[in-house]
């Protein structure tokens, strides 16, 4: 199984600013995703980060919100910019490899903003 | 598109009791992934069990089972004997393949047992 490490796990920031996220994986993985909890509500994927490309987004996520890097095969990071209280969620990264049938999760990053 | 439906959205039971939590999904998909996890209060996902759109052959981990019903579209999750510690919410999830890591999830089931 891979491990998924997540930093922050928790952050608290002021509206207005931004946060990246990071997201380092013990094993190369094909596909890398980023996803949204919101508060008391599901797991929404905000995007699939590409190696060596643009991330695809989904529906309701933009780029200039949530911009995403993948370096390697084995790091990524999301950054929420220009927070709001609204994105007040969890935030997870989360991997998988095409033709393997494992899904892994990092611990998330509870962010809280004021 | 693909969707999960939790139609449960709370469920309390006492300590010992049997429980089952349902999980109805569609999908245009042949082949797809279904996955249950667990989220207890500290937030993290944990993965409890994942299961092939080809092989319907139902599980039991311990205290837990799952019946997947491809006819029916649903993958239900089964608690024998609970206990407090399985206080949590639960989320049922559907992926294609050969993408395990994208999924969508249903809107989960808030489990509360009482000693």
């Amino acid at each position: 199984s891979a491990v998924i490490s997540q930093k922050p796990s928790r952050d608290i920031c002021q509206r207005g600013t931004s946060l990246t996220i990071q997201c380092q994986v013990d094993s190369q993985v094909t596909m890398m995703f980023w996803y949204r909890q919101q508060p008391g509500q599901s797991l929404t994927l905000i995007a699939t980060a590409n190696q060596g490309s643009e991330a695809t987004y989904e529906s309701g996520f933009v780029i200039d919100k949530f911009p995403i890097s993948r370096p390697n095969l084995t790091f990524s990071t999301l950054t929420v910019s220009n927070m709001s209280p609204e994105d007040s969620s969890i935030y997870l990264c989360s991997v998988g490899a095409t033709g393997r049938t494992e899904a892994f999760f990092g611990q998330g990053t509870r962010l809280t903003v004021v | 598109a693909q969707k999960v439906t939790q139609a449960q959205t709370e469920i309390s039971v006492v300590e010992k009791e049997d429980v089952t939590l349902d999980c109805v999904y569609e999908t245009r998909d042949t082949t797809y992934y279904l996955f249950w996890y667990k989220q207890p209060p500290s937030g993290e996902l944990v993965f409890l069990i994942r299961r092939n759109s080809f092989d319907e052959q139902n599980e039991i981990s311990g205290r837990y089972s799952w019946n997947f019903q491809k006819s029916t579209s649903s993958f239900n999750f089964t608690i024998t004997a609970s206990q407090v510690v399985d206080s949590a919410v639960y989320f049922c999830a559907l992926s294609a393949f050969p993408n395990a890591g994208k999924s969508t999830f249903g809107d989960g089931t808030t489990l509360t047992v009482k000693p």
